[in-house]
Order: C-alpha cells, then structure tokens, then sequence
C-alpha cells in the first residue's frame, strides 16, 4: 500500500530534550516535506527536500532541522524543543514526474506537547 | 507573495444541503496550480483536487464540484447533497511561480448535522 509514515504519532517532551520525529514513504517520490498545522493558523511548511541531500527552508524553519540522506526518509529534528513548538506535525510527499507542483501525500500526523 | 484567503472559518448545514467553500488566492504568476485538501476528523489530510492555471474548466466529481475562475482569484468548492461524512475541515493551497512552498488557506471547518 503506497503510504507516508511517521513515528512517533503521539509524544509529550520536555523544553530542551533533542527529539526526532521520523517520516518515511514507500512511493518513490522526490519531493518531501514538513508542515506543521496550529489552530486558526493552517499548515505551514517547515522544510521541504527535493531530492536526497537537497534540502531547503520552508516558511517556518527556525527550531528545526532536518536531512535527506536517503530518498524514502525524511526526518524532522528538534534539538532544542520550546513549548512554542507544541503543534501538530505532518510529513508529506510528491511525485515530480511531469510537474515539481503535483499533489502531496501526508502522513498521519504527529501531535508533539512540549512542557 | 502569495496568499490564499479561505474566510469561512466554519460552517454549519444540514445533511442534503448544498454548501459552497470559498477560496480567493493572490499571486504574480501566471503559472500556478490550486488544490484543496480534505481533513476529517481522523486527522489526515486527504487530496481532493489539483488545477493549473490555464485550465479554467469546472470539475465535477461526484458530489463535488468546483468552479475556477482567474477573474476573480477564486477556486471554489461546492458539495451537492451534503452528507454526515463530509464533516471535515477543507484546505485549498497554491503553488507555483518557481517556489516549492505551497501556501494553504487557514481552512473551512464544515459540520453536516444529520
């Protein structure tokens, strides 16, 4: 079944303590990408990676890493998190076959609290 | 820069009412590429439609249809006959002009009461 992954769905931190949060897809696209979704506010992508090592900052990059160093995986990183970064995370991906603006696929979400 | 306006934040409909989910976006493109997404309450973000620019034409698809016109920056959304299960928050997003930020709406959050 062609899908976007993320692990873990739920977690509940601490400011300060590094936590990554992975995402995986099994479709072959070049295109992925990180959003977060707050209330009121939408989706605001993070980062998003066209191809492996290629990557580059979204709208709402500050706080927040992540790496390309395979095509299937696409991990969000947080070395420092703030309890501004509570939010609900979604991984997403896209072909680029024929057009760099065709439709995502996400994920599940993520839904990360940070006391 | 590009922004997309989506300013019914909620709305409210019984079930077999017709209900339209506006979206107004603002680009300099001339290439650029509209979709709306759907969010039920499970959570995930499920892709309804994808238009281009240069394609005015309107899509129906069931129940739902929409109506593009660069006119008036407008991709609309209508679904006909609304049921329980079109509960969900809609998202419309542009892309396009070289950025690969896609710029989403704030969403319509759509309640069909039985």
């Amino acid at each position: 079944e062609a899908q976007v992954t993320q692990n873990p769905r739920y977690l509940i931190t601490v400011t300060g303590k590094k936590l990554t949060v992975t995402c995986s897809q099994n479709m072959n696209h070049e295109y992925m990408s990180w959003y977060r979704q707050d209330p009121g506010l939408g989706l605001r992508q993070i980062y998003y990676s066209m191809n492996v090592e290629v990557t580059d900052k979204g709208d709402v990059p500050e706080g927040y890493k992540v790496s390309r160093k395979e095509k299937r995986n696409f991990p969000l990183i947080l070395e420092s998190p703030s309890p501004n970064q509570t939010s609900l995370y979604f991984c997403a991906s896209s072909s680029i076959a024929g057009s760099a603006y065709n439709e995502q696929f996400f994920g599940p979400g993520t839904r990360l609290t940070v006391l | 820069a590009q922004k997309v306006t989506q300013a019914q934040t909620e709305i409210s409909v019984v079930e077999k009412e017709d209900v339209t989910l506006d979206c107004v976006y603002e680009t300099r493109d001339t290439t650029y590429y509209l979709f709306w997404y759907k969010q039920p309450p499970s959570g995930e973000l499920v892709f309804l439609i994808r238009r281009n620019s240069f394609d005015e034409q309107n899509e129906i698809s069931g129940r739902y249809s929409w109506n593009f016109q660069k006119s008036t920056s407008s991709f609309n959304f209508t679904i006909t006959a609304s049921q329980v299960v079109d509960s969900a928050v809609y998202f419309c997003a542009l892309s396009g002009g070289g950025s690969y930020i896609p710029t989403f709406g704030r969403g319509t959050s759509l309640i069909v009461h039985p």
